[in-house]
């Protein structure tokens, strides 16, 4: 079954401190591995975007990594801001045509001052 | 700054009316999808055209949603009736191709509450 899990379900940290947000997937055939954010009361912005071959990307202060033999991905966040609070959603795209993409339920970050 | 609009942001509305979301894709992007977000589900993909033609909409309840593409600048999704479990915030989204990637542009979101 093609699902795309997320850990924590919450997370509580400090300004200024780093964090890790989890993706694990099962979905195959696997084409690309998108990190969104989510603020409360918008649509999800796209941070990262990576394919098979691609293993890390950045986007400023958020780093994803990808591990496609584990089929596992991280966003580590750094130095966190409080306009870090949101929501981070992991999308999976299966490589099969067409727009076929598994979402993740989503990590809530809250950064507190 | 292009942007995904969408109207209403918010629609209360008794159940058994008919609710008409409206989007305005991203100038020049030829493919529009259609989501349902709610606390419970996520977000879902409820349909998606390109071309103003509908590619897939099988993520959609046909008994009471629709979803059209009149023209290249206007997606409609529309309920009737509505019941109480349709309450959600709805999403477009507006999609580009960059070097082999679709790249999504949300808009804000129509926040739907049915009663």
């Amino acid at each position: 079954k093609n699902q795309v899990e997320q850990s924590p379900q919450s997370l509580i940290i400090l300004e200024g401190k780093n964090c890790t947000l989890q993706c694990n997937y099962t979905v195959s055939p696997f084409s690309n591995l998108r990190w969104y954010k989510q603020d409360t009361g918008r649509g999800p912005v796209s941070l990262t975007i990576m394919t098979f071959s691609e293993n890390t990307k950045s986007n400023g202060r958020y780093t994803a990594t990808l591990d496609a033999d584990t089929k596992q991905s991280s966003l580590h966040i750094t130095a966190s801001q409080l306009s870090d609070s949101a929501s981070y959603i992991c999308v999976v795209t299966r490589g099969t045509g067409g727009f076929k993409t598994i979402f993740g339920a989503g990590t809530r970050l809250f950064v507190k001052a | 700054d292009a942007r995904v609009t969408q109207t209403p942001r918010h629609k209360v509305t008794e159940m058994g009316q008919e609710v008409t979301m409206r989007c305005q894709p991203i100038l020049g992007h030829n493919t529009v999808f259609w989501y349902r977000q709610t606390m419970m589900q996520g977000l879902e993909l409820l349909a998606y055209f390109r071309n103003r033609a509908p590619l897939d909409d099988s993520g959609m309840p046909k008994d009471r949603f629709s979803a059209e593409m009149p023209d290249a600048t206007l997606a409609t999704l529309k309920i009737q009736p509505s019941e109480p479990r349709d309450s959600a915030v709805y999403f477009c989204a507006s999609v580009v191709r960059t070097s082999g990637i679709y790249e999504q542009y949300f808009g804000p979101g129509t926040r739907l509450t049915v009663t």
